[in-house]
Parts: C-alpha cells; structure tokens; sequence
C-alpha cells in the first residue's frame, strides 16, 4: 500500500463547478500536510497547508481528519486555469515530504 | 531570489553515458532534496542532505546513482552507467522549513 493515495483521475469538470480530491495516508504519526500544484511539464509549487481546523484560501478549502487518516481539497467556481494534477503531500519526519500519485483535474469551458 | 536553479534543462545521452544534473538550491535553505518523477511510479525521494550532509539515501534505486554536496550552494546527482530506464525528469528542491521549492527539473533522456 502507498504511503500516501489520491484518485489519479482525471476529474473533467465544467467551468464554475465544484469538485472535491480527497487523500488518505497511512502513517498515523504524521505531522503536517499541504497540497502542492503541478502543471503540465512544470515543477509542483506548493498551494496551500492543511491545518487540523481546516483552512481556506480563496475558491480553494482544505480540510484534515487526523482519525480517519483524509485530507480534502475543495475548488469552488473552478477555473480554466485551475487544470493540473494536484499532489496530496504529507510530512512523516523532519523535513521530508512524501508525495502522493496526483489527481488530474481538467476544466473545461 | 533567483529560485533553485537546476542544469541542464534536458539531457539526452546513450546508454552506459555517465550523466550528472546539478542543483544551486536557494541561498539559505538548510535541506536539499532530489526527486525523480516518471508516469508509473509518481514523485519518488532519493535522497536528502540536511546541512550539506547526506540524511537518508534509502531511494537511490542502485550503486550506479550517487549524489554529493560539496557546499551549501551546491549538489550533484549522477549516475554512471546510464539506463534507458533511468528517463524521467528529475527534480532539485530546498528548503528551509516548512515547505520545498522545487527547481524546473531536468528531463533525462537515455537512448
């Protein structure tokens, strides 16, 4: 089993949905989370933390359920620049991240 | 800030070449860390250095991959001999916690 698993999709969406990612981890002793972006042939850049509260930026939510071992992105009013693969990331130990597969997010007009 | 910067971009070379990529990770950032990143397998650690120092080399696939960190500004992964099935892109990130910044990455191709 993956340390780290996402849906690979890819999730086709019209402009202005709504659509949710989910992920599930496997270490329980896991620390902190985050959600990187990447576009096609670019490098992931990070998109937002995940913090146990949960936390929103903008059209983008993010939530944690630290019993269930789930980590959610929300996109709301989704955008034709909001395709990319968006990686589930979380952090074991020190400074290392481990990432998940991605899930491919298209939207189209 | 100029980012971390990886060279070359791309890389083509035939099998049993010795290939070396490069990374200048951002000044100040404590952690280095290489990644490789193919279709099948996802984002995958190879290795990390902590302070210039190698912390956990447990993802370096075989004997033939070995990366150094001469200096903080400065790292190397190389691999010799090469395989076809080492192609991938292959990503440089530092850091200085919490989060990475990746470099653009240099697309290995080996024929």
């Amino acid at each position: 089993r993956k340390e780290v698993e996402q849906d690979p999709g890819p999730f086709n969406v019209p402009e202005g949905a709504t659509v949710a990612f989910n992920c599930t981890y496997s270490n329980s002793a896991s620390q902190s989370f985050f959600w990187y972006r990447q576009d096609c042939r670019k490098e992931p850049k990070l998109l937002m933390s995940v913090y146990s509260s949960g936390n929103e930026d903008g059209r983008f939510t993010a939530q944690l359920n630290r019993a269930s071992q789930y980590i959610s992105l929300l996109i709301r009013d989704s955008k034709l620049s909001d395709s990319a693969t968006y990686l589930c990331v979380v952090n074991n130990a020190g400074n290392m991240l481990t990432f998940g597969g991605g899930t491919r997010l298209m939207v189209k007009p | 800030d100029a980012g971390v910067i990886q060279s070359p971009r791309h890389e083509v070379t035939e099998m049993g070449q010795e290939v070396t990529l490069r990374c200048k990770p951002i000044s100040g950032h404590n952690s280095l860390f290489w990644y490789r990143q193919t279709m099948m397998r996802g984002l995958e650690l190879l290795i990390y250095f902590n302070n210039n120092v190698p912390i956990d080399d447990s993802g370096m696939p075989e004997d033939r991959f070995s990366a150094k960190m001469p200096n903080a500004s400065f790292s190397t992964l190389k691999i010799q001999p090469s395989e076809p099935r080492d192609s991938a892109v292959y990503f440089c990130a530092s850091s200085r916690v919490p989060g990475y910044t990746f470099g653009s990455g240099t697309r290995l191709t080996v024929v």
